[in-house]
């Protein structure tokens, strides 16, 4: 079945404590990114990646690092996390970057920073 | 930069009313897509608008993209309790990262 996974689905965590969501998907997409969900600011990018070793940020990358040794993986690294990073994490992925592409997006990483 | 406003942020409908969802870009958009997001649950991708005025049905959902390619719109007639969630629009320019609009939520009562 053609799916995003990430792991964990929730994590509750306290300030400081570096953390990992991956992000996996094995559709072959070149094109993986990350959003953060929060009430009233809809989804807004956080990272992307246009396809292996190459990541750009996106609308709000500050707190966030990202890398791309694989297609396949695009994992999510807080260093310090702070409360302010509490939030719903989506990974999406598409065929390609650009304009005329479906986003699939995995199932979401509720995170709590305490 | 680039915005993409989505209206109105919460509708209720009784089951079997219409609704519209409006989404207005300040720059002219190469593509439209939309998504709708089921509570507790993650976007899923529902349509593509590309060419100026087009207009595309699903079932009881109209989609469609302004004349400028500056706006456009998610109609469903006869909403039912299935069409609970919220509704986002995202648009670009060519070249550049999808936007996404801050999403109408949608609630229907039966």
């Amino acid at each position: 079945e053609a799916q995003v996974t990430q792991n964990p689905r929730y994590l509750i965590t306290v300030t400081g404590k570096k953390l990992t969501v991956t992000c996996s998907q094995n559709m072959n997409h070149e094109y993986m990114s990350w959003y953060r969900q929060d009430p009233g600011l809809g989804l807004r990018q956080i990272y992307y990646s246009m396809n292996v070793e190459v990541t750009d940020k996106g609308d709000v990358p500050e707190g966030y690092k990202v890398s791309r040794k694989e297609k396949r993986n695009f994992p999510l690294i807080l260093e310090s996390p702070s409360p302010n990073q509490t939030s719903l994490y989506f990974c999406a992925s598409s065929q390609r970057g650009g304009s005329y592409n479906e986003q699939f997006f995995g199932p979401g990483t509720r995170l709590t920073v305490l | 930069g680039q915005q993409v406003m989505q209206i109105p942020q919460y509708q209720h409908v009784q089951e079997g009313e219409d609704f519209t969802t409006y989404c207005n870009s300040s720059t002219t958009l190469s593509n439209i897509q939309w998504y709708k997001q089921r509570p507790g649950g993650h976007p899923v991708f529902l349509i593509q608008l590309v060419k100026s005025g087009e207009v595309k049905k699903q079932k009881r959902l109209t989609f469609q993209f302004g004349e400028a390619k500056k706006n456009s719109s998610l109609h469903i007639t006869a909403t039912q309790t299935t069409d609970v969630g919220t509704y986002f629009c995202a648009g670009n320019q060519a070249g550049t990262a999808l936007i996404f609009g801050k999403g109408t939520t949608l609630s229907v009562s039966s």
